[in-house]
């Protein structure tokens, strides 16, 4: 299974601060990376596919980058609404695997 | 749009079988890629299985025999069966589909299943 390294666990920040969460695959997985948002009661939203798609209607404060095995998530501008936790996830090969998640809370 | 919703007993019996279905609105599941995933207390998400629009069903090796997921056209819902079930398989399970097999991009807001003795 290809294993996805991803940190911090948790992350403390203000509203307007940029962010940073890094994933790290066990193996070359070219851009095959989407990012989630998960927020309790609520259905888990596609952010980002392919390392670095915006998917439609989501903000242009999140982004994506990276290639082969380490790959970058960003949110600039943090907002309120912000608060959630985030997964990396790869859809390179069976079986899809995720990272362990990072709780992001706003100060 | 498409729209998930997860429904099934939400406690199950130790060594019975947890039994969720997923209906599906916006949208025929005779197209795209469906999938379950899970969430255990206190733990990430974990990819349980997924059926295509083919029918063709592929599942996480870390659950060994005990999973199998089915489709109901008629119905437009897909259904998963995890047998032996225990303790460890508490979670919230989230219904999904994905329009390139792999890309999660509607889900279900998730149901919590208890498997207690």
């Amino acid at each position: 299974d290809i294993q996805m390294t991803q940190s911090p666990s948790s992350l403390s920040a203000s509203v307007g601060d940029r962010v940073i969460i890094t994933c790290q695959a066990s193996q070359h997985i070219a851009n095959f990376v989407n990012w989630y948002q998960l927020k309790p009661g609520k259905a888990p939203k596609l952010l980002i596919s392919d390392a670095s798609n915006l998917e439609r209607g989501v903000p242009s404060t999140y982004s994506g980058s990276g290639s082969r095995t380490d790959f970058t998530f960003s949110i600039s501008s943090l907002q309120p609404e912000d608060s959630a936790t985030y997964y990396c996830q790869q859809s390179f090969d069976h079986p899809i695997t995720f990272g362990q998640g990072t709780r992001l809370e706003i100060k | 749009q498409v729209q998930l919703r997860e429904s099934g007993p939400g406690l199950v019996k130790s060594s019975g079988t947890l039994s969720l279905t997923c209906d599906v609105s916006g949208g025929p599941i005779s197209r795209y890629f469906w999938h379950w995933i899970r969430q255990s207390p206190g733990k990430g998400l974990e990819w349980i299985g997924s059926i295509s629009y083919t029918g063709k069903t592929k599942y996480n090796p870390s659950l060994g025999s005990r999973v199998s997921i089915s489709a109901d056209v008629s119905r437009n819902q897909f259904s998963l069966n995890l047998a032996s079930a225990t303790s460890a398989d508490t979670a919230v399970y989230y219904c999904a589909r994905a329009f390139s097999e792999t890309d999660f991009d509607s889900w279900g807001q998730g149901a919590l299943v208890t498997v207690s003795s």
